[in-house]
């Protein structure tokens, strides 16, 4: 147990769909954050929340919104995604946004069909 | 741009062997990098932090090692056992970036 919890674990959405992804910290953190995982490749910084200010990542698709209604509290929703959007979504928290430990969430698994 | 690189990408070794996972980063300038383990199908686990001023850290059987000038990193895993099979993730923490820049993994099996 990490204290930052994913919900929820699995996920299959068609490609009309949406859907919200939860994340939830119990540490105290300041600092939020979404990141993908595909097989075979590097896990890939989406979106950066820290005291609940968004920081802009240009590089994602506009099908993602992030929010982050307070300190605790991470969304990501989801809306006419495309199959190869399928992957492992984790969500992540550290003390602050600069020099930190991060400790991630078990992850949903999202397969889009 | 910051680019983390582990080697070996899989690894497969007898169990009670000490083993040492490589980690090489391009841009020295990291606030601190962190190992990880991740379990199939999981989140990741922290196993270590080093600050950028740091030479090691140390936790159990393992031992984590950073020549920030150099750009590199190793984690020592001493008398491995099979439950320390899983992937090992490397990964730094820029300035000027915002969160971590991650190396693919070393996939490491601990045979009975």
């Amino acid at each position: 147990e990490t204290g930052v919890t994913q919900t929820p674990r699995h996920l299959v959405m068609g490609m009309t769909n949406k859907k919200s992804l939860k994340c939830e910290q119990h540490l105290g953190h300041n600092a939020m954050y979404w990141y993908k995982q595909s097989a075979k490749k590097p896990l890939e910084l989406m979106f950066v929340y820290s005291l609940e200010e968004r920081v802009e990542n240009n590089s994602v698709p506009s099908r993602f919104s992030p929010e982050c209604p307070n300190s605790s509290h991470l969304f990501l929703h989801l809306h006419t995604l495309q199959p190869e959007d399928s992957a492992l979504y984790l969500c992540a928290s550290s003390q602050t946004r600069v020099v930190a430990e991060a400790f991630f969430g078990q992850g949903t698994r999202l397969t889009v069909v | 741009k910051q680019e983390v690189t582990q080697i070996p990408a899989a690894l497969s070794v007898p169990e009670g062997e000490n083993l040492v996972l490589n980690c090489s980063f391009t841009d020295s300038a990291i606030y601190n990098l962190q190992w990880f383990r991740q379990d199939p199908g999981k989140g990741l686990t922290s196993l270590l932090l080093i600050q950028s001023s740091q030479r090691e850290q140390t936790s159990g059987r393992l031992n984590a090692s950073l020549d920030k000038s150099s750009g590199r990193s190793t984690l020592y895993i001493a008398a491995s056992q099979p439950g320390d099979s899983a992937t090992y993730l490397c990964a730094v923490k820029s300035g000027g970036a915002d969160g971590l820049t991650f190396g693919k993994g070393t996939h490491l099996i601990i045979q009975p």
